[in-house]
């Protein structure tokens, strides 16, 4: 039964370059989150998807970042160009999309920028 | 603004005592809550999780319990046992935020000591 799955489970590159995050949710699952994980604003979400449509980016912390979803298996979280202050921890999660359900995570991706 | 603070970043129980997790939120549109836990380099796994409608819910050794006037959720894990040490992340979401979009508090990091 597999779950979240995401990859490389570590990233680390220079300043400056392009980083894309990948993720296969759950299969039947119709939401998808990426979050970000890091010691001083702990986890939080970027953007979420439902049926591959962003409903709320809201928590994209600049231009910098975009996200996309093309079909129901598969979503990239990209970083161009990347900068320091981006390493941490990036999540993905998905769900049924229905209220009082709970969210699976994958492994996430350890970010490192140089 | 913090909506969801869990004040003790921190707690060592002794291996077959009862291990209590707090968490305390503001928003009084969350109505479903759930406990993560999370090992070192692994994504949150979810727990258990409580609707508004119930002020308990109990799952094995792990019973959540929810008190609404005060906004205020806590974890009880007895026995507690070695393999329950993690960081435990409380988290809230509220109907009408598209499914399950979840706020989660800064966690905490159990210990139980054999």
């Amino acid at each position: 039964d597999a779950g979240v799955i995401q990859s490389p489970r570590h990233e680390v590159t220079e300043m400056g370059q392009e980083v894309t995050l990948r993720c296969k949710p759950i299969s039947g699952h119709n939401s998808l989150f990426w979050y970000r994980q890091t010691m001083m604003r702990g986890l939080e979400l970027l953007i979420y998807f439902n049926n591959n449509v962003p409903i709320d980016d809201s928590g994209m912390p600049e231009d910098r970042f975009s996200a996309k979803m093309p079909n129901a298996s598969f979503s990239t979280l990209k970083i161009q160009p990347s900068e320091p202050r981006d390493s941490a921890v990036y999540f993905c999660a998905s769900g049924t999309g229905f209220d009082n359900q709970p969210q699976h995570f994958g492994d996430g991706t350890r970010l490192s920028i140089l | 603004d913090q909506q969801v603070k869990q004040n003790s970043p921190s707690l060592s129980v002794q291996e077959g005592r009862i291990s209590i997790l707090n968490c305390d939120y503001t928003n009084s549109m969350f109505d479903y809550f759930l406990w993560y836990k999370k090992y070192p380099a692994e994504g949150p796994t979810f727990l258990i999780s409580i609707s508004s409608i119930k002020d308990k819910n109990e799952d094995g050794r792990f019973t959540v319990f929810l008190n609404k006037s005060a906004k205020h959720l806590s974890l009880h894990i007895v026995p507690s046992q070695p393999g329950d040490s993690a960081v435990y992340f409380c988290a809230a979401s509220a109907i009408g935020t598209s499914g399950s979009r979840l706020t989660f508090g800064e966690g905490t990091q159990l210990t139980v000591n054999p």
